[in-house]
């Protein structure tokens, strides 16, 4: 079936180093993915989205890489802080080839950021 | 309330009781999801209204599972005769439409003894 799917279920980088977040997803109809921020006890929190019709989308110390080639999504972040560690989650807005587009995200499994100082 | 509100926080029970869990959507938001999060693992779709369009029920898992959303705003999701495996986080999320970014509620932490 159709899914969404980060590589590595957990990543470690040094305080001030650049993050980078991987994604894959399966679905070649895919029109919209949103990256969310988990943070233990609290509910995801929206960091960035982007369409297919883009390629790259900044926020504020944030990037977002689509390549639609490859089926693959990128989440960077910029000088890592330790406020950063999370749970992060890809989503897909179209990850049910059976639906039309009626709003319901599918979500990968989750990337847990640890950030050393 | 700025964000969007869920109650209870936490919810303990036995197995066999009916619960009853409650959302308060962003104010003027016209779409309304309800999401299932297990220990460890990604979000499980469970249902979406959108206005006054019928609901999306595709994910839900179980006839014992309902909801429904009064007057466009609050939604309320029922779990009826719980099981252990219903155990797990659950969490509402509105949008201003039904393709733009949903954001979260805390969740309704649910453990059925």
């Amino acid at each position: 079936g159709e899914s969404v799917g980060l590589h590595l279920p957990t990543l470690s980088v040094q305080e001030g180093d650049n993050s980078i977040i991987n994604c894959a997803y399966s679905n070649s109809a895919s029109d919209y993915f949103i990256w969310y921020k988990q943070e233990s006890g609290k509910g995801p929190q929206f960091i960035i989205d982007i369409r297919s019709n883009m390629d790259k989308r900044q926020g504020q110390r944030v990037t977002v890489l689509l390549n639609k080639t490859v089926k693959h999504l990128s989440l960077q972040i910029a000088a890592t802080q330790p406020g950063d560690s999370a749970v992060y989650f890809c989503a897909d807005l179209r990850g049910d080839l059976g639906s039309s587009n009626t709003g319901k995200l599918i979500f990968g499994q989750g990337t847990t950021l640890q950030v050393k100082p | 309330g700025a964000g969007v509100s869920q109650s209870p926080s936490n919810k303990v029970t036995e197995k066999g009781k009916d619960v009853e869990l409650r959302c308060d959507p962003i104010s003027g938001h016209t779409a309304l999801y309800w999401y299932r999060q297990s220990l460890g693992q990604g979000l499980e779709f469970l249902i979406y209204f959108q206005g006054n369009s019928a609901p999306d029920k595709s994910g839900l898992p179980s006839d014992r599972f309902s909801a429904e959303r009064t007057g466009g705003s609050v939604s309320t999701l029922t779990i009826q005769r719980t099981q252990q495996e219903d155990s797990a986080v659950y969490l509402c999320a509105s949008s201003s439409q039904g393709s733009g970014p949903q954001h979260f509620g805390d969740g309704t932490r649910l453990s059925i003894l």
